[in-house]
């Protein structure tokens, strides 16, 4: 299948600044798209999901952009904390495949100085 | 409620020997996966579930082996570990009508 992307490796925020990390993806197909965030040493952990059908969703501090054009996906987090730091993966679903597969990005660290 | 655990958390291995990872979940999840994670690949799929009694191949399936008899278990085996597969492994499971993940926290394994 085809893989997702990011754009950066790293970034570096000041606390109480807004994040913006990004994600490219390939598969015009794809119809779900999810952010994790994982904490060094944890598992992902689910943040926020967007369907193919929607381009904006909001959750407490976050908010996920979706633009089908360009096949850009984006995670916005407002007044970054430092409890925010940890590398942030975006994953997209091919309908096509089986058994809900996601494919996943390589994961951006998100670093939140103080 | 613990959702997904993951047995052993870390261990090493020496070339040629075998182990099994058990990964566990309580949440009545239909499908369960087994992902590997390399530094700069994010996270790859190496066998995964759709139900008990019933295993597939992923992206990355050799040198691993699967099994789901009971539901809430899916059992990862390395026959004769290799230093490729020095990775962490994480299990994650969902239900069939939902796209999202849950994962465990992962098992460190290196192999020498």
């Amino acid at each position: 299948g085809e893989s997702v992307g990011l754009h950066l490796p790293t970034l570096s925020v000041q606390e109480g600044d807004n994040s913006i990390i990004n994600c490219a993806y390939s598969n015009s197909a794809s119809d779900y798209f999810i952010w994790y965030k994982q904490e060094s040493g944890k598992g992902p952990q689910f943040i926020i999901d967007i369907r193919s059908n929607m381009d904006k969703r909001q959750g407490q501090r976050v908010t996920v952009l979706l633009n089908k054009t360009v096949k850009h996906l984006s995670l916005q987090i407002a007044a970054t904390q430092p409890g925010d730091s940890a590398v942030y993966f975006c994953a997209e679903r091919d309908p096509s495949g089986s058994a809900r597969q996601l494919t996943f990005g390589s994961g951006t660290q998100l670093t939140v100085l103080p | 409620n613990a959702g997904v655990t993951q047995t052993p958390k870390f261990r090493v291995l020496k070339t040629g020997q075998s182990m099994t990872l058990l990964c566990a979940q309580d949440m009545n999840h239909e499908y369960m996966y087994w992902y590997r994670q390399d530094p700069g690949m994010g996270l790859r799929l190496i066998h995964y579930s759709v139900g008990e009694g019933t295993t597939a191949k992923g992206e990355v399936p050799d040198g691993y082996n699967v099994s789901r008899l009971k539901k809430q278990n899916f059992l990862l085996g390395l026959e004769s570990a290799a230093p490729s597969q020095t990775s962490v492994y994480f299990c994650a499971s969902s239900f069939e009508n939902h796209y999202g993940y849950t994962f465990g926290s992962g098992t460190r394994l290196t192999v020498v």
